[in-house]
């Protein structure tokens, strides 16, 4: 099994500043992998997959990259209704699909 | 648009039973492969099993396998879980989420659900 861990666990930042998470695997999942957000009380929303394609309807302040075990979720400028938990996923070996453990982006 | 709309949760005590649905909508179900996913209360989500278009491919969770099984009645456009021999650990929300790539594996998720919460207490 493929174990994704995410850091930091908890990134305060300030409206308007750039958001940088990162998402590692433990073995290769070359570029299959996606990027969700997830906010209180809701579903989880795809926003990234194949480690850098945004997924229709996610805004472009949205960016991913990476490839192999190291990949990183970008939010430009972040805005009031990006402060959210964000969560790696890797679909190169299954099963099972893994998850990590969730970064929560938080108002600084 | 596209809707999934899960239901069948509630409070069952461990060792006991119960059965999701997930009634889709807005696309064609059919040519969709699907699957379900879950989270416990203030966790991270885990996958729990895929079901291709036709049914012929399954998989399954090691945490869940020979106690949950998948189906779906292409039909009536919807999708279940059967949940047996349920424990304290199965506590989690479930959702229904639409597999977005077709490649008869199970791959990334466009579409969830809003859950439904399964209980599993004494």
């Amino acid at each position: 099994e493929i174990v994704m861990t995410q850091s930091p666990a908890t990134l305060s930042v300030s409206p308007g500043e750039r958001a940088t998470l990162s998402c590692r695997a433990s073995q290769s999942v070359s570029s299959n992998l996606a990027w969700y957000q997830q906010k209180p009380g809701q579903a989880p929303r795809l926003l990234i997959y194949g480690a850098s394609t945004r997924a229709t309807g996610a805004p472009a302040r949205f960016s991913g990259g990476g490839s192999g075990t190291e990949f990183t979720l970008t939010i430009s400028s972040l805005q009031s209704e990006d402060f959210a938990v964000y969560y790696c996923q890797q679909y190169n070996n299954w099963p099972p699909l893994t998850f990590g453990g969730g970064t929560k982006v938080e108002i600084k | 648009e596209v809707q999934l709309v899960e239901s069948g949760g509630g409070l069952v005590q461990p060792g006991g039973s119960l059965r999701l649905s997930c009634a889709a909508s807005g696309f064609t179900f059919s040519s969709y492969e699907m699957n379900w996913v879950r989270q416990a209360p203030g966790k991270g989500l885990e996958w729990v099993s895929y079901i291709s278009s036709s049914h012929s491919t399954i998989y399954y969770a090691d945490s869940v396998k020979g106690r949950f099984t998948i189906s779906r009645d292409n039909a009536k456009n919807s999708l279940y879980l059967q949940m047996n021999s349920l424990r304290a650990e199965d506590t989690a929300i479930y959702y229904c989420a639409r597999d977005a790539a077709g490649y008869l594996a199970p791959y990334y998720f466009d579409y969830w659900g809003q859950g439904t919460l399964v209980t599993v207490s004494s």
